[in-house]
């Protein structure tokens, strides 16, 4: 049971213009969402995070959005630059006595063409 | 310089014969993970460790073992290593038992081939 769906494997853009990488969980308990990034030959690194109280984070050129009620978030990048390639990982966190286990998506390639 | 580090980087090995992959964070976390990485898959769990000598299955953990005898080493053993279990390995750890919300760091991984 996948409870984290990124289901574009890949998305292709276009320097300077925005990225939008989706993410759908059906784990109502996830209360925490995170994005990493991941580099080839690298481990992922830690991109930004929204509490699932708060439906926006911003951080830079990065935001995500979270849809509580359909079960959705979103990371923008604007704009978008070539650095920015890279394989991006949704996380879900649920709470209680799950809170070290901890759900990734699929991930989606990423690449920004100059 | 705060790491997480792997050894081997690269394996390749025959069915069977038992190895161990080491993980070691020097950030003093309590909270340590092992993932595999498969095409289309993601990352998937396979073992989290809250603190010393508290471990706890993942979503994948059949096939392996782990152990926590001490804060900053967290070894992941293939007892009897098959062909299935050839994928790309990440170690992680992270400051706070909440491991749910600190961000985790992880290893540079470990590319392990089973024939």
């Amino acid at each position: 049971d996948q409870q984290v769906k990124q289901n574009s494997p890949s998305l292709s853009v276009q320097e300077g213009r925005i990225s939008i990488l989706n993410c759908d969980y059906t784990n109502s308990m996830f209360d925490y969402f995170l994005w990493y990034k991941k580099y080839p030959a690298e481990g992922p690194t830690f991109l930004i995070s929204i509490s699932s109280i708060k439906d926006k984070n911003e951080d830079g050129r990065f935001t995500v959005f979270l849809n509580k009620s359909a079960k959705h978030l979103s990371l923008h990048i604007v704009p978008s630059q070539p650095g920015d390639s890279a394989v991006y990982f949704c996380q879900g966190n649920a709470g209680g006595t799950s809170y070290g286990k901890l759900t990734f998506g699929q991930g989606t390639i990423l690449t920004v063409h100059p | 310089e705060a790491q997480v580090t792997q050894n081997p980087r690269y394996l390749i090995t025959v069915t069977g014969k038992k190895l161990t992959v080491t993980c070691s964070q020097n950030m003093n976390h309590e909270y340590m993970s092992w993932y595999r990485q498969d095409p289309g898959l993601g990352l998937r769990q396979i073992y989290y460790s809250m603190n010393v000598e508290v471990t706890d299955k993942g979503d994948v953990p059949e096939g392996y073992k782990v152990s926590r005898k001490e804060k900053r080493n967290f070894p992941l053993i293939l007892e009897s290593p098959s062909p299935n279990q050839t994928s790309l390995y990440f170690c992680a750890s992270s400051s706070s038992r909440m491991g749910a919300t600190d961000t985790q760091y992880f290893g540079p991984g470990t590319r392990l081939t089973v024939l």
